[in-house]
């Protein structure tokens, strides 16, 4: 198993751009989940999903928006890209409920927004 | 709304100083905390989860304990491989279907050899 796969792993964005991060899963995980960690800081729930066709917002989502067509993949697209937004983003899926409580996590997305 | 403070937020320890790493914590209904370690550059990796107080476990140098109030992060004897950040996460009850934990900031752990 690969696990948590994560596209791309930096990029550089100009003020008012948008982008896809892509994050992909081959552990047949129902839940998924995008954070964002910005130095010294924890991290921040952005979205999560619990099925394919269910999302729902985390603490932080102004800004993002997120589909899930399939169990595999959970895109979050950033749309007018703005600086705040510069940070390093997570994403991670967990086994179903009743399974080991443990998150496994993807590489991380290095976001610059200039 | 369930809350997580680590400390310290960075500590310096050299190769065999055996040390602890605090994480207290206030929640509705405690569902588990759980230990991280995530290196420079990398996603978090699991390392333990803790359900009730007065539970223990154990990997290799590391050992997690919890009371009701926190829980520590026991390091025996580190190793300059034992360097990165160690991060606490809780999850409540009030987290219901979603499973989401709170994570804390942090500790940045160095060894020196």
């Amino acid at each position: 198993n690969a696990g948590v796969t994560q596209t791309p792993k930096f990029r550089i964005l100009k003020i008012g751009q948008s982008m896809t991060l892509q994050c992909t899963q081959d552990m047949n995980h129902n839940y998924m989940y995008w954070y964002r960690q910005d130095p010294g800081m924890g991290l921040k729930l952005i979205y999560y999903s619990v099925g394919a066709g269910i999302t729902d917002k985390g603490e932080v989502p102004n800004g993002y928006n997120v589909s899930r067509s399939t169990t595999e993949d959970f895109p979050l697209r950033l749309e007018l890209a703005a600086p705040s937004q510069t940070s390093v983003y997570f994403c991670a899926s967990r086994v179903p409920p009743g399974g080991q409580e443990t998150q496994y996590f993807g590489p991380g997305t290095r976001l610059l927004v200039l | 709304e369930d809350q997580v403070t680590q400390s310290p937020e960075a500590l310096r320890l050299q190769e065999g100083e055996s040390s602890s790493l605090n994480c207290s914590y206030t929640v509705s209904g405690l569902r588990g905390l759980f230990w991280y370690r995530q290196d420079p550059g990398k996603g978090p990796e699991f390392l333990f989860t803790l359900y009730s107080a007065g539970e223990e476990k154990e990997k290799e140098r590391l050992k997690a304990t919890l009371t009701k109030k926190e829980s520590f992060l026991h390091i025996t004897a580190p190793k300059p491989e034992d360097s990165a950040t160690y991060l606490c996460a809780v999850r409540g009850a009030l987290s219901g279907g979603s499973y989401i934990p709170t994570f804390g900031r942090g500790t940045s752990l160095i060894v020196h050899p």
